[in-house]
């Protein structure tokens, strides 16, 4: 089942900070983070593992909440480069494929 | 190194056509992944093979469409008789055993 992504579009201006939230209806192993630049393959960030941990590259943070089967990712003093869609992906216990949500458009604007 | 590579990119054909698609993993990655993205959606998972094995088909939409990876390396994905709703992205993925997936270009399809 589809995991649903919320918000559907953010717009910030640069600097300013964005939460991304991916749930799932079933119970999850891990989570994965892909960025999408508009006519570009999506390119990895990050997996998250474990209930409850969090993992972080640059200013790019995400957490996962294995009981509650939710994902935030957080983009702290956004750049312009960070704009695009981001998409969640799910693995359910003991299934290998990941199962990716609508995703989320992020615009930043200088 | 080299990343996935799809072929072709862009392919144009009549209803009822059959295409293939193709699709080249990075070397040594032991699973490869298809998905299939429309415009503004997230990849919609189709089918995976570790190694020659096919280990889940259950994301191909109906018996016109079928996947091979004969020698554990290169994949090719086929749609027979294709239909207007078939055109969409076509992606491939591969990766090392549960590991984050690297995804190709894509081969964008179109059905006229």
């Amino acid at each position: 089942q589809q995991p649903v992504q919320s918000p559907q579009a953010v717009i910030l201006r640069e600097g300013e900070d964005a939460v991304i939230n991916c749930s799932s209806s079933k119970a999850l192993y891990s989570v994965h983070w892909y960025r999408q630049k508009h006519g570009e393959a999506p390119v990895f960030l990050m997996i998250l593992l474990k209930g409850g941990e969090q993992k972080g590259h640059d200013k790019i943070s995400a957490s996962f909440n294995e009981k509650k089967q939710q994902s935030s990712l957080y983009l702290t003093a956004s750049q312009l480069s960070y704009s695009g869609t981001y998409f969640c992906g799910t693995e359910g216990k003991g299934a290998q494929k990941l199962v990716f949500g609508q995703g989320t458009r992020l615009t930043i604007n200088p | 190194g080299a990343g996935v590579s799809q072929s072709p990119r862009y392919k144009v054909t009549k209803r009822g056509q059959d295409v293939a698609l193709r699709c080249d993993p990075i070397s040594g990655h032991v699973s490869l992944y298809w998905y299939r993205q429309a415009l503004g959606q997230g990849p919609e998972f189709l089918t995976y093979f570790n190694y020659e094995a096919q280990q889940d088909k259950s994301g191909l939409p109906n018996d016109r469409f079928s996947a091979e990876r004969p020698e554990g390396s290169i994949s090719t994905l086929t749609i027979q008789r294709t239909e207007q709703r078939d055109s969409a992205m076509y992606r491939c993925a591969s990766s090392p055993l549960n590991s984050p997936l690297h995804f190709g270009n894509g081969t964008r399809l179109t059905v006229t």
